[in-house]
Order: C-alpha cells, then structure tokens, then sequence
C-alpha cells in the first residue's frame, strides 16, 4: 500500500482553540482525500472529504486546506471543544479502487476546557 | 449512506482456534473491504471482497490465514483462522457506496 504521513501524533488544544493536523501522500494517482473521526471502541466515521480539483473545502467547524504541488493536505477544526477529542485519520485514495483508502498513521486530539 | 453492522462486537479466543467475523449491510455494494487496525495504531487493509469472486489480499495477508467468503452483495465473512496473540486487533469491515467509504463498527478479538 502506499504511504500516507501524518503529523503530529498527537495533540493537546485548549478549548476554542484552533487543531491543525497534516498529511502528505507519494502517490500521485491519488484523488480522493477523506478524514475520519475515530471514537473509542468505535469504527472511523467520514468528516469531511476533498478532491484534487479544489484547494480548500469547509463544513461548518471543518476545514480541509489541499495543496496538489506539494501532495499535502491538512485537516483545521476551528473553536475546537472538548467533544472533538477523539483520533483523526486522514486517507488518501484511488477512484478507480472502488474508493479504497490509504490511511495515515492517526492523530489523537484531546481538546482540554 | 451505508450502515454496516458486524457480529460479534468483541471475543476471547484460545491460540490455535478459529473465529468467523460477520459484516451485514443495509445496501448492496459490490466491493466490500476487511481492514485490521491493532491497538492505537492505523487501519492496514487485509483483503478486498467482490462478490462471486475470489478475495484480493494485501502484501502480508494470505487466504489460509484469513479466508473471506462474499455469498451476496450485503454480507461478508472474514475468519481468523489459527488464531494467536499476535492477531489480537479490532477488525473492520469497510464499503464504498456513493463515492464514499464507510466502515463498521469493529470486532475487538483478543487471543490469549
């Protein structure tokens, strides 16, 4: 499988704070960029995905920043609270693998009141 | 959306046993994915299921060690088969269905 980097491993923010989490990917077939939210004891659930055709993707809180030159990617949870802690995911994929992903190596986020 | 549901949530098995992993979806999907994810580490993909054909394994996933079975586009199986320590990890069961991919909420085995 090819390699997705993530940075940092982990990651304390005081609440309102702004989370930043990085990713880089080699491969550039690529053209699917998710992020997943991973509770304890839960599977990952999708937070917010980006494509190569745009360079910036928001929901609400969640802002997706995409830079094609430098294959990097970064997740930005702005006003960030206590009920954002959890391990965040970034992925990358190939459409033409039925949406198979590649995950990077995990962040854990604990967002402290 | 997909919504996925897999049985058993968790398990205590014996070295040198077996265990059969259930995933069930409430949509038909063509390509299913099995993914491994050891304790606080990243999800490694195991194998991918396409239905009324042979799994698609990973580098360092062999079909004796973890056959699937795909009898229908809603469900799966995934075994452990000969299970020790080493394999004790939360598996996942993973579709993609509209250009997305949604995952299961895990087995947690642990081999003692």
């Amino acid at each position: 499988q090819q390699q997705v980097k993530q940075s940092p491993q982990s990651l304390i923010v005081q609440k309102g704070g702004i989370s930043i989490i990085n990713c880089a990917y080699e491969n550039t077939a690529f053209d699917y960029f998710p992020w997943y939210q991973q509770f304890p004891g839960k599977g990952p659930a999708l937070l917010i995905a980006i494509r190569p055709d745009v360079s910036e993707k928001k929901e609400g809180r969640f802002t997706i920043s995409f830079n094609k030159s430098a294959k990097q990617f970064s997740l930005h949870i702005m006003d960030s609270q206590p009920g954002d802690s959890a391990t965040y995911f970034c992925a990358a994929g190939d459409s033409g693998g039925y949406q198979k992903v590649t995950f990077g190596t995990g962040t854990k986020l604990q967002v402290i009141p | 959306s997909a919504v996925i549901s897999q049985k058993p949530s968790r398990d205590i098995c014996q070295r040198g046993t077996s265990l059969t992993i259930q995933c069930q979806v409430d949509s038909q999907v063509t390509m299913m994915f099995w993914y491994r994810q050891q304790p606080g580490q990243s999800l490694t993909l195991i194998a991918t299921a396409n239905q009324g054909s042979e799994a698609t394994y990973e580098s360092g996933f062999v079909i004796d060690k973890f056959p699937i079975s795909r009898p229908n586009l809603t469900f799966s199986t995934l075994t452990v088969s000969n299970m020790s320590p080493e394999d004790s990890s939360i598996y996942l069961c993973s579709v993609g269905f509209a250009d997305t991919q949604y995952f299961g909420p895990g087995t947690r085995l642990t081999v003692l």
